[in-house]
């Protein structure tokens, strides 16, 4: 699961400032989802992307969060005015299909808002 | 939507012993995942099942799908097996995408 490289590896944001967050599959995978880990609680489904496309973004919040996963480049999950209830560590993990989905799992961005 | 249920939440034991970890689910699943999540945080996939027994190592992870009943048993255990162990599931056709996660159990082996 090395090949699946997540940055950066923690990141502190002040109340109401945007966090960007970066996700380069595996070499070879153009399927990637997005989770978040809350302290204390297990993971939780976020987005499910393909090159370019948005498959399966139910698990994401309403406003203020989005994803990308462009032709070129890593995909990005964005939280605009960030809160303290965003605090969490958001996983990335990569598929080379649709199923099975992605187990590969990078190292996780640690999100901290002050 | 699937509940996944992992059992021990927690779970000392000493070095050597035999450790099993349970995870029920509520619907069926077309694969079942077990998860490792050491301390800081990374996350290893440590298998993928659909069926049957699997074995690497000291690790074996079993599957009854009629009973909707997964367990990971660890032999010989080792202080650094102390992790968090997640189970994971993933189910056909519709639903959300990605896999639905147990709270995972926090395994500490003392040498």
């Amino acid at each position: 699961n090395a090949g699946v490289m997540q940055n950066p590896r923690h990141l502190v944001r002040r109340r109401g400032q945007e966090a960007r967050l970066r996700c380069s599959p595996m070499k070879g995978h153009s399927h990637v989802y997005w989770y978040r880990q809350l302290p204390e609680e297990g993971l939780k489904f976020m987005v499910y992307l393909q090159k370019e496309n948005i498959i399966d973004e139910s698990g994401m919040p309403k406003e203020r969060f989005s994803a990308e996963f462009p032709k070129e480049g890593p995909s990005i999950l964005r939280i605009q005015q960030v809160v303290r209830g965003d605090s969490a560590a958001y996983f990335c993990a990569s598929s080379p299909s649709r199923e099975p989905p992605g187990a590969f799992f990078g190292q996780g961005t640690r999100l901290t808002v002050v | 939507k699937n509940e996944v249920e992992q059992s021990p939440q927690n779970l000392t034991a000493q070095e050597g012993e035999f450790i099993t970890i349970n995870c029920s689910y509520s619907v069926g699943i077309s694969a079942l995942h077990w998860l490792q999540q050491h301390p800081g945080g990374g996350i290893v996939s440590l298998f993928m099942l659909s069926s049957g027994k699997k074995k690497h190592g000291r690790l074996i992870a079993t599957i009854n799908i009629q009973e909707k009943h997964s367990s990971l048993h660890i032999t010989a255990s080792h202080p650094r097996d102390s992790a968090v162990y997640i189970c994971a599931v993933r189910e056909p056709g519709g639903g959300a995408d990605g896999l639905t996660f147990g709270k995972g159990t926090h395994l500490i082996i003392q040498p």
